[in-house]
């Protein structure tokens, strides 16, 4: 169902930025906040991003979004090992009546 | 502390039911809305149903609608899932999960289930 499509791997070394796209459309970004999540595996995911760019408490600052028009961005600055994990735009949608998760990326640290 | 608990999960034939619940604590159950997410194996996050905190509304995935029910207990600080016609596609690591403001901001373990005969 998901129509939020993301890139299914980024890499760079460590200390480097990566950023991680989500397009989308008028009837969910383009309308809605967008949140990110962080997976890692075994684990339960964790909300990294709130309403576009805001961060939980205990989020560094190395993580940062923004959205413009029906697309949204995550960047991670000072790219560490610990890092590495799948990470997942969402937005509810609202052709849909529905909550859409990104196709979801995985960061691997060099 | 928010807590999310999961049960309810297992082994359940094609066609089967399976009620999966999720017991809350550490936050005004009443207040919420709450979600259930899932992760089939090898796969993304799949948003599943949701039932608001405001007036028990529901809604669902396409994948699901008509075969899954979302309900709550105010009294129990606990949401349900029923489950049924379940199919192989529904084999999933089931996640119970807290909603603030759209943001899925608290998460339980998760709970397996497996179609499988």
């Amino acid at each position: 169902q998901s129509v939020l499509t993301q890139p299914p791997s980024v890499s760079a070394a460590p200390g480097e930025k990566v950023s991680i796209t989500c397009s989308g459309g008028s009837s969910n970004i383009g309308l809605h906040l967008v949140c990110w999540y962080q997976h890692f595996p075994g684990t339960a995911p964790r909300l990294l991003i709130y309403q576009v760019h805001k961060r939980p408490s205990g989020i560094p600052d190395r993580f940062s979004a923004s959205k413009s028009g029906t697309s949204a961005t995550l960047d991670i600055t000072g790219l560490q090992t610990g890092d590495e994990a799948d990470y997942y735009c969402g937005a509810w949608d609202d052709n849909l009546r529905a909550y859409l998760f990104g196709t979801g990326t995985k960061v691997t640290v060099l | 502390e928010v807590q999310l608990v999961e049960s309810g999960g297992g082994l359940v034939q094609p066609g089967g039911s399976v009620r999966l619940s999720c017991e809350a604590s550490g936050f005004a159950f009443s207040d919420y809305t709450m979600n259930w997410v899932r992760q089939s194996p090898g796969k993304g996050l799949e948003w599943v149903a949701l039932i608001s905190g405001f007036d028990t509304s529901t809604y669902y995935a396409d994948s699901v609608r008509g075969r899954f029910i979302i309900s709550k207990d105010a009294a129990k600080n606990s949401v349900y899932l029923q489950m049924n016609s379940l199919r192989a596609e529904d084999t999933a690591l089931y996640y119970c999960v807290r909603e603030d403001r759209d943001a899925r901001d608290y998460w339980g373990q998760g709970i397996m289930v497996t179609v499988s005969s």
